[in-house]
């Protein structure tokens, strides 16, 4: 079945380390979103890309980084530069071109910073 | 830049009842799509129903529909014969159809909960 799969589904790390969170799709999609989500804050975005080897900063991009080096992944790596890291992360695809194609979403990652 | 606005941060109904969630968004766009999701306790984000601005009809999905009033730019949800598997959060969403950009503007989420 084609999906979206972030793994892993918990994540923690001391303070100062960076981490990698994994996303990958098989569902041939050209798009893909980091989201994060804050309790009463709602989703927002780190990172897109619409392309392989291109993606283009969201509204929250400071302390993190992406990379787009195949269609199918598209890993986020929570620097420390990041303040406040502990969230709840959101991968998505969807396809692109402009038609309003919805975003499909992963189980998502949370990630404990102590 | 466009904004999504949920004035409802929870919300609760009976079970079988009808409820509706409100959303209102500022765009200069002229086309544009919007879209609900729902997000359970298990965290999965899932659509519920899209509706394209150019299109007039109201988007209907089994007991889910909308009310798209364009000019006042507002795009509730309305929820029928409310169920128990209904309780969730609700996050309206906006998206762009031009200028290159596909990204989706969420609102802060609306939390429902149906009780029997």
């Amino acid at each position: 079945d084609g999906g979206i799969t972030q793994s892993p589904k918990y994540l923690f790390r001391k303070e100062g380390q960076n981490v990698t969170l994994s996303c990958e799709q098989n569902l041939n999609h050209d798009a893909m979103y980091w989201y994060r989500q804050d309790p009463g804050q709602g989703l927002r975005l780190i990172y897109y890309s619409q392309i392989v080897n291109d993606f283009q900063k969201g509204d929250i991009a400071e302390g993190y980084s992406v990379s787009r080096e195949k269609k199918e992944s598209f890993p986020l790596t929570v620097t420390s530069a990041q303040k406040n890291p502990t969230a709840f992360y959101l991968c998505a695809s969807s396809v692109s071109g402009g038609k309003g194609s919805p975003l499909h979403f992963g189980n998502g990652t949370r990630l404990t910073v102590t | 830049a466009q904004t999504v606005t949920q004035s409802q941060p929870e919300m609760s109904v009976q079970e079988a009842e009808t409820v509706t969630l409100s959303c209102t968004y500022d765009t200069s766009e002229s086309n544009y799509y919007l879209f609900w999701y729902k997000q359970p306790p298990s965290r999965q984000m899932i659509l519920v129903i899209r509706q394209e601005a150019y299109k007039q009809q109201n988007a209907t999905e089994n007991r889910f529909s909308v009310n798209f009033q364009k000019a006042a730019k507002s795009f509730s949800l309305k929820i029928s014969d409310s169920q128990l598997g209904d309780t969730a959060m609700y996050f309206c969403a906006f998206k762009a159809s031009q200028g290159g950009s596909e990204k989706l503007v969420f609102g802060k989420g609306t939390k429902l909960t149906v009780n029997p």
